[in-house]
């Protein structure tokens, strides 16, 4: 069974536009944790962010902000006034044992000028 | 730090031959995992080790894929033979603690192998 859906492919938008990403996760533990990893064209995966179960606390870096909501089992992404930089493929994971990753399917994000 | 240095970046090489990944985690990581990215499933999960240990390689497809861990600083991925199947972005990734489930895991720049 998937762990992690990301329902959206794609996404275009033009500079300056607000992106939000939608990560859905699935896990019977009550401890767990979930990630989002940025893969720009240039193919390396980049962390972003890790958040564990017990902290429903939404969290901002700069441009990036980062909505967890156990009731929905969803861990969504937001990338305010978006740039051309930000075009990537952006993954979410869910870590609920030792040590596996799950990967979501991932999301592009193309910024246009 | 430098991060996870992978080599090399891109391989090409002819069905049958044997391929050799390579891979330096981060210094004072103690958990090492391979991972496989393919447009049809995704980033999967190969094998981890944990203090050069392997832990879990059931997600190694056959028997042509073997990894090793010699010490702290090293590890390789070798498929032999290699298949066009194969063909795939491989990365290798390290974190601290045990395992990835509270520590963040960081990737190296990946090896994309092709194979004809």
């Amino acid at each position: 069974a998937q762990k992690v859906t990301q329902a959206q492919t794609e996404i275009s938008v033009v500079e300056k536009e607000d992106v939000t990403l939608d990560c859905v996760y699935e896990t019977r533990d009550t401890t767990y944790y979930l990630f989002w990893y940025k893969q720009p064209p240039s193919g390396e995966l980049v962390f972003l962010i890790r958040r564990n179960s017990f902290d429903e606390q939404n969290e901002i870096s700069g441009r990036y902000s980062w909505n967890f909501q156990k009731s929905t089992s969803s861990f969504n992404f937001t990338i305010t006034a978006s740039q051309v930089v930000d075009s990537a493929v952006y993954f979410c994971a869910l870590n609920d044992n030792d040590y596996k990753l799950s990967f979501g399917a991932g999301t592009t994000v193309t910024v246009r000028a | 730090d430098a991060g996870v240095i992978q080599s090399p970046r891109h391989e090409v090489t002819e069905m049958g031959q044997e391929v050799t990944l390579r891979c330096k985690p981060i210094s004072g990581h103690n958990s090492l995992f391979w991972y496989r990215q393919t447009m049809m499933r995704g980033l999967e999960l190969l094998i981890y080790f944990n203090n050069n240990v392997p832990i879990d390689d059931s997600g190694m497809p056959e028997d042509r894929f073997s990894a090793k861990m010699p010490n702290a600083s090293f590890s390789t991925l070798k498929i032999q033979p290699s298949e066009p199947r194969d063909s795939a972005v491989y990365f290798c990734a390290s974190s601290s603690g045990t395992g990835t489930m509270n520590t963040e895991a960081f990737f190296g720049q990946g090896t994309r192998l092709t194979v004809v």
